[in-house]
This record gives C-alpha cells, sequence and structure tokens, in this order.
C-alpha cells in the first residue's frame, strides 16, 4: 500500500517562474492538507482540500499562492512568481474520511528560489 | 485557538539513558495530540497519538506519552535511547472535531552520545 507521494523531491526556481508542487494521497484517503517547513521551524498549516472542496485555506498567503484537489489527479499547490522566500520545504498529508485525523505525511518537495 | 510549546530546541542524551521531550499545549476545545519524528530530508512519521482515551500512550520504537489536563502537558518518553533516535520530534495539536489541521510546535533537535 503506498504512502503518501510527492513531486518532485527537489524543485529549483529562479525568482519570478511559477513553481508546480504535487501530492498523491494515499489510497482511500479524500482529505489532503498542505504544510510549508522553513528552515530550523515547525511545520505551518496552509491549505485543506477535500475533492474538488478547498475547507480550510487561513494559512495561505493571500497572494501567489494556490491549490487544487481536482477530482482526478493528484492535489497541485501552485506558487506563482516566486520569491526567495518561498524557499522551503512544502509537505503533503492525507487522512481518511474518519473522525481520528490520523494525518500521513509524504517525504516532502524542497523548493529553492535562486 | 490552539498552540504547542516544546521546551528545549536541542536535547542531548548518553546512549542507554531516558529520554524526555516536553510539550505544552494550549486549546479551547478538547484536543488531539500527536507526536511525529522527523529524520533528515524525510517526511514526519507518526510515534503515537491521544485522542481522549487512555491518558498513557504508547508509540512506536518503544516511545510513550502521557496526556495530562491540570498540566495541559503531552510529554514524551523513552526509558533507554538508541542511536537510532537521533532525529527531530515535533508534538502537534488538533481539534477533536476530525479532519482537522495540525498546530505544529517548533521541534526538538534529539542527538543521542555514544
Amino acid at each position: 500500500n503506498a504512502g503518501v507521494m510527492q513531486n518532485p523531491r527537489h524543485l529549483v526556481r529562479r525568482r519570478g517562474q511559477e513553481a508546480r508542487l504535487r501530492c498523491s494521497p494515499m489510497k482511500g484517503h479524500s482529505h489532503v492538507y498542505w504544510y510549508r517547513q522553513l528552515p530550523e521551524e515547525g511545520l505551518k498549516f496552509m491549505v485543506y482540500l477535500q475533492k474538488e472542496n478547498i475547507i480550510d485555506e487561513s494559512g495561505m498567503p493571500k497572494e501567489r499562492f494556490s491549490a487544487e484537489f481536482p477530482k482526478e489527479g493528484p492535489s497541485i499547490l501552485r506558487i506563482q512568481q516566486v520569491v526567495r522566500g518561498d524557499s522551503a520545504a512544502y509537505f503533503c498529508a492525507s487522512s481518511r474520511d474518519r473522525e481520528e485525523n490520523e494525518q500521513f505525511f509524504g517525504p516532502g518537495t524542497r523548493l529553492t528560489v535562486l | 485557538a490552539q498552540s504547542v510549546t516544546q521546551l528545549g530546541s536541542h536535547v542531548s542524551v548518553s546512549e542507554g539513558a531516558l529520554v524526555l521531550l516536553r510539550c505544552n499545549y494550549s486549546s479551547s476545545v478538547p484536543p488531539y495530540l500527536f507526536w511525529y519524528v522527523q529524520y533528515p530530508n524525510q517526511g514526519l512519521q507518526l510515534l503515537l497519538k491521544y485522542t481522549s482515551a487512555a491518558t498513557l500512550v504508547k508509540g512506536i520504537n518503544g516511545f510513550e506519552a502521557e496526556f495530562k489536563k491540570s498540566e495541559t502537558s503531552f510529554h514524551l518518553t523513552k526509558p533507554s535511547a538508541h542511536m537510532s533516535d537521533a532525529a527531530e520530534y515535533f508534538c502537534a495539536v488538533s481539534s477533536n472535531f476530525g479532519n482537522e489541521k495540525l498546530t505544529f510546535g517548533t521541534g526538538t533537535r534529539l542527538t543521542i552520545i555514544p
């Protein structure tokens, strides 16, 4: 049973380019969460999605960042016009539709903005 | 609003000695509490979780944690440290409403001294 998949594992972008990060949840999981980890810090919540719906985006920056989880295919976190401050590890987690909220994490995408 | 405080960003213990990593939480609703471990350049792995059942929770790799409501604490312990325990440990809290975002502490880096 494959775990949460994220790709790419490493992504290098120049300032002003776009970054697209992909997350495939575990089989049977319909809830996806994105977190960002800045160097030497803990993880910060960004957005929580179910299929075709954004449930909570209270942690998303107001500009340049967007997320989707389409009916078919992986969840996408999109960062437009990246800046150096976007350099971080971005983790995706998924959970089943149940009460205990056990989230399973992917290996992360490490974004470096030059 | 919820928050987590992890006392001690770095903890060093000798191999075979007791491991104690501290976590205090703040929550306006009954919490779910979690401990995750992160090895270098990897994602987070769930060690254990408290979801309002037994207050003493046993996890993987010999770790356990005790939920103390009066002290708003959820400290992580292991009787005898092993070299393979060297990693970053994160305490996290969510509400008990199900499928809620996790709020993480800033992490504790555990070093094992041979």
